[in-house]
């Protein structure tokens, strides 16, 4: 399994950047790095994903080294319904399964 | 609209009761997964489905079992075999099964006493 390791917590304020790291050195060259989030009792969402290039969408972007050892989530504006749980899962041990561990509690503050 | 539904959103059962979780989508997408998360931990992986009928054990499928009958239904049923059944339980699907791009229901809590 590719695995990932995140921080267990995080801190913003509201209206700043939030930049949200994962490690994942041991992804293999054609395995995408995605990213998730979980508000409180609710069903994970998609955010994004990427393979090697940075990418934007409308709600972040995605910032992945050139190494691909590790990338950073960025919320540009945090507002206070980001507060979530964010995952970046790793690919599983077969195709088509994400392994999802703790992921990084993101509290968003006025 | 299109999603994925599961119902109910809370449900309670008397232990040694068989339980089953429903789980519809109209995205047409052919994958379909359950997860099981508990409190203050990340998603694992029951069973998943790229096709009707057909399904494969996920990391923790022990005590439960599915169907895939229809393309657009995956239920779950936790049997009296699973030691730890409380739990909040969430379906997802996704185009194909090479697709990690996942759509998730609103999740079922499931507590059994």
């Amino acid at each position: 399994d590719a695995k990932t390791t995140q921080p267990p917590s995080m801190d913003c304020a509201e209206g700043r950047a939030a930049n949200l790291p994962c490690n994942h050195s041991t992804i293999s060259g054609n395995e995408y790095v995605y990213w998730y989030r979980q508000i409180h009792s609710q069903g994970p969402q998609y955010i994004i994903h990427g393979l090697k290039n940075n990418e934007t969408n409308e709600m972040a972007s995605l910032i992945i080294t050139e190494d691909r050892k590790s990338s950073t989530l960025i919320l540009p504006h945090a507002t206070l319904r980001d507060t979530a749980v964010y995952y970046c899962p790793g690919p599983g041990d077969s195709w088509g399964k994400l392994q999802f561990g703790a992921g990084t509690q993101v509290v968003v503050t006025p | 609209d299109g999603g994925i539904t599961q119902s109910p959103k809370y449900l309670f059962r008397k232990e040694g009761q068989n339980v089953t979780l429903s789980c519809e989508q109209n995205l047409n997408h052919d994958a379909m997964y359950w997860y099981r998360q508990d409190p203050g931990q990340g998603l694992r992986l029951i069973y998943y489905s790229q096709i009707v009928n057909d399904f494969q054990k996920g990391d923790i499928a022990e005590g439960y079992s599915v169907s895939r009958e229809k393309k657009e239904s995956f239920p779950l049923t936790v049997t009296s075999a699973q030691k730890n059944p409380t739990a909040f339980y969430l379906c997802a699907s996704s185009i194909g099964l090479g697709s990690y791009e996942q759509y998730f229901g609103p999740g079922t809590r499931l507590t059994v006493t």
